[in-house]
């Protein structure tokens, strides 16, 4: 079946510009988290997605950075006013149940993001 | 402070050269021990979750064993396929539903 799918899978902006993320979750995956991965870094944890519930925004670096999920499905991170240091790749993850769950999180491919 | 560290940070072995990684955690009330692939430019690939000490999984090559402080990802007769880098989480129950990832352990398999 189909995994996680995120676009773009590259994207080169100008610094201060406005950019907009996109991940669609494996059907039927309640959950949905972003992260952000960058050069010798582990994973980050930026904000989570279960069901109806209110995101859970505590990973969020700064008011620039904020995330939607329409429909209970597809999510979309925005970054306002891009700064160098948000070039990283941005990784999208779902999965069956959320809070509390042993379940295994998918990953999508990630949008490789890089602001000149 | 939840922490997940792995050593290695890098690690090349001959083909055929059995070794093990290394994962230890501190993470409260640990729900979940998860054990991913990553090749480059892509999402890490889920292979294992254990959840308490003593269990042990398999999947090929691959052995995921865990204690009450460590997991070790052993890799038995690798193949340059098997070349990746190896990430290792925590899952906690303190209310927090995501995982706290190490950095990584990047295996190079040499023919």
């Amino acid at each position: 079946g189909a995994g996680v799918s995120q676009s773009p899978s590259n994207k080169v902006t100008e610094k201060g510009k406005d950019v907009e993320l996109r991940c669609d979750p494996i059907s039927g995956h309640t959950a949905l988290y972003w992260y952000r991965q960058s050069l010798g870094q582990g994973l980050e944890f930026l904000i989570y997605f279960q069901g109806n519930s209110a995101p859970d925004k505590s990973g969020l670096p700064s008011d620039r950075f904020s995330a939607e999920r329409t429909g209970g499905s597809v999510s979309t991170l925005t970054i306002q006013r891009t700064q160098q240091e948000d070039s990283a790749v941005y990784l999208c993850a779902s999965s069956l149940v959320g809070r509390g769950s042993n379940q295994p999180q998918h990953f999508g491919d990630g949008t490789r993001l890089s602001i000149l | 402070e939840d922490q997940v560290t792995q050593s290695p940070e890098a690690l090349r072995l001959q083909e055929g050269e059995s070794s093990s990684l290394n994962c230890s955690y501190t993470v409260s009330g640990l729900r979940g021990l998860f054990w991913y692939r990553q090749d480059p430019g892509k999402g890490p690939e889920f292979l294992f979750t254990l959840y308490s000490a003593g269990e042990e999984k398999e999947k090929e090559r691959l052995k995921a064993t865990l204690t009450k402080k460590e997991s070790f990802l052993h890799i038995t007769a690798p193949k340059p396929e098997d070349s990746a880098t190896y990430l290792c989480a925590g899952g906690m129950n303190s209310g927090y539903s995501t995982l706290t990832f190490g950095k990584g352990t990047m295996l190079l398999v040499s023919p």
